[in-house]
This record gives C-alpha cells, structure tokens and sequence, in this order.
C-alpha cells in the first residue's frame, strides 16, 4: 500500500510570507501528526489531528496552525515566517490516535522548508 | 523543555561489535518508549518499541532496555552491520499523548 505522502519535498520561502504543507496519510489511517526535526533539537511534535480535529497540541506558537479534511488528508500553514522556521517538516499517519499503544507511527520524507 | 535526551550526538562502532544507544527521560509520566530510525532523505522508520510495564524488549539483533528507576532507556544491536548507519531518535509517550523525542544520535558502523 501507499506510504505517506508529504508535498512539496522542499520549499524556498522569504520571512514574512505563509506557507502550507500537505500530508496524505496512509489508507485508513485517521491519525495525522505533525513534527519538526532542526539540527540538535530533534523531533519537536507540534500537534496531532484524529477525524478532522486536534487532539494534542506541542509548544509552538500560534503561527503553526494545522487542518485536517474528512478524508484524513492534513494541512500545516506557518504564517509570518521566520529565519528559524527553516527546518524539515515531518508528518507521521497511524491507525490510532497517538500512535496507540502497540501500534507505529509512519512518517513521510517530509518537507524541507528553507526561509530566507 | 528536553524532556526526552539522548546526549551522545554519534557513535562509531566496528562491524560485528555492540552498539549501545542512550536515552533518558525526565518525565515520570511517560509509559511507552519506542525506537527510530531514519536515513538521509527519508523519514523515521520505526525500530522497536517498550511499555513501562516490561524492562527488556527484543526483536532480532535489536533489544531495548528500559531502567524506570533511572528513567534511562538503550538500544543495543547485535552484531552491528553497516547497514545499521543511521541516526537513531528515542521517543516517548504518556498513553496516547504526544510523543517527545530526542535530538538523535548518528551511529555510523565501520566496515
């Protein structure tokens, strides 16, 4: 089966500017997590959707926001960009919310996001 | 906060040696602990996973210890292979809360 899909792989943005990142999930799976890995920080999770809401959300501010539609596809916008939004943006599908318990989480390739 | 912290950022072993990979956590909370690996350009697949209730768990050339009294969690693989190069990111959990992971440690297998 299809693994999760992430568009674009990379992305050049200037400060100031929006930018919106796509996630398609694997079949079936309705939970949608979003993270992003900078150098030395590793995976900070930002939030995690399950049938269309937000079901946890991480420490960033408000200018992540995040969707996700009824066929659990998930959108990530970052508004006013900044230089340290440059990172690579990672989302990960899972039947259950939060991965459950004995289940995985399987992330895309992600997108690189590089603001200038 | 690093509430999940691997502070080895690398590790070079021999082909055919153990390799050991480091976690602690400070979170209490935390009941399940899982293991990922990721290559350049791709991302993180998952490893291995522990659940509080057990402190060893193993799956082929990979087994994961988890000291709750020490909030400390490894990675051993045996007998490391080239293959195995990678960077390793610990990750845990409070039940079906968002997952912590750490900054992630290359682990490079020398032929």
């Amino acid at each position: 089966k299809a693994g999760v899909t992430q568009t674009p792989r990379y992305l050049i943005k200037t400060r100031g500017q929006q930018v919106t990142l796509s996630c398609s999930p694997i079949s079936g799976h309705r939970s949608v997590s979003w993270y992003q890995q900078t150098p030395g920080q590793g995976l900070q999770f930002l939030f995690e959707y399950f049938s269309e809401t937000q079901r946890n959300k991480g420490n960033f501010p408000g200018r992540f926001s995040g969707r996700q539609f009824s066929n659990s596809r998930s959108e990530m916008n970052v508004s006013t960009l900044e230089l340290g939004d440059s990172a690579l943006y990672l989302c990960a599908s899972s039947l259950l919310i939060g991965g459950g318990l004995n289940t995985e989480a399987f992330f895309g390739q992600g997108t690189r996001l590089t603001v200038v | 906060d690093q509430q999940v912290k691997q502070n080895s950022p690398s590790l070079s072993v021999q082909e055919g040696r153990i390799s050991i990979l480091n976690c602690d956590y400070t979170n209490s909370m935390f009941d399940y602990f899982l293991w990922y690996k990721k290559y350049p350009a791709e991302g993180p697949t998952f490893l291995i996973s522990i659940s509080s209730i057990k402190d060893k768990n193993e799956d082929g050339r990979f087994t994961v210890f988890l000291n709750k009294s020490a909030k400390h969690l490894s990675l051993h693989i045996v007998p490391s292979q080239p293959g195995d190069s990678a960077v390793y990111f610990c990750a845990a959990s409070v039940g079906s809360n968002d997952m912590r992971f750490g900054a992630g440690t290359r682990l490079t297998v020398k032929p």
